[in-house]
């Protein structure tokens, strides 16, 4: 099993609507969650950043932690086009050495 | 904003060849990470540095080193080039500040074929 489980996609929508995104880890230890969103051919870019558990929004983005059910999630909502792309979660210990756990990836494609 | 550089977007080499990728950082990072990501298994990382000459094994080490003669840059040596190294990879630093660390910051990426 791996430490990080992301459903891959690819997850389909209509421009306007909102989007869900999950990621579940079974490693109790993480404490630091992000969310990067990745373009085709770019390198990955951060878009969310959360301590231990709770919500943060920034814009039309909102994450959410639940250190008690081992599972986070991403809210996109009004989505656009300009959304498509592949979403990947991302976590880590503190002082785990610094490393991130990256998810596999959810491919997301906003259609007009 | 931090900036990463990867010298190269896209890089074809022959199989046994030496090949070297280089990163470099503009926000004086102690930490810096070399990734490689493939269709299905995600961001694997290879090595990665604390601090300039120091390194450590990531999950993936086999067939690469690396080295960290500045604190701005991070290079990725593949010792002798195998078609299973074709990927795409990714440079990476990572912010601490007082014990809390931040996202990373990643380069464009490097899309290396062996051939």
């Amino acid at each position: 099993q791996k430490e990080v489980e992301q459903d891959p996609g690819p997850l389909s929508v209509p421009e306007g609507a909102i989007v869900s995104l999950n990621c579940t880890y079974s490693n109790s230890a993480f404490q630091y969650f992000m969310w990067y969103r990745q373009y085709s051919r770019k390198g990955p870019e951060l878009l969310m950043y959360t301590y231990s558990s709770g919500n943060k929004e920034d814009g039309r983005f909102t994450a959410q932690v639940d250190k008690s059910s081992k599972y986070i999630s991403l809210f996109i909502r009004d989505s656009q086009p300009s959304d498509s792309a592949t979403y990947l979660c991302a976590m880590s210990e503190p002082g785990g050495g610094n490393k991130l756990t990256f998810g596999t990836g959810t491919q997301l494609k906003v259609e007009l | 904003d931090v900036k990463v550089t990867q010298s190269s977007r896209y890089l074809v080499k022959r199989t046994g060849e030496k090949v070297f990728l280089e990163c470099v950082q503009d926000m004086d990072h102690e930490n810096m990470f070399w990734y490689r990501q493939d269709p299905g298994l995600g961001l694997r990382l290879i090595y990665f540095s604390y601090d300039v000459k120091m390194k450590e094994k990531g999950d993936i080490p086999e067939g690469y080193s690396v080295s960290r003669e500045k604190k701005e840059r991070f290079s990725l040596i593949l010792e002798s080039a195998s078609t299973n190294q074709t990927s795409m990879y990714l440079c990476a630093s990572r912010l601490t500040v007082g014990g809390i660390m931040y996202g990373y910051t990643f380069g464009s990426g490097t899309r290396l074929t062996v051939v």
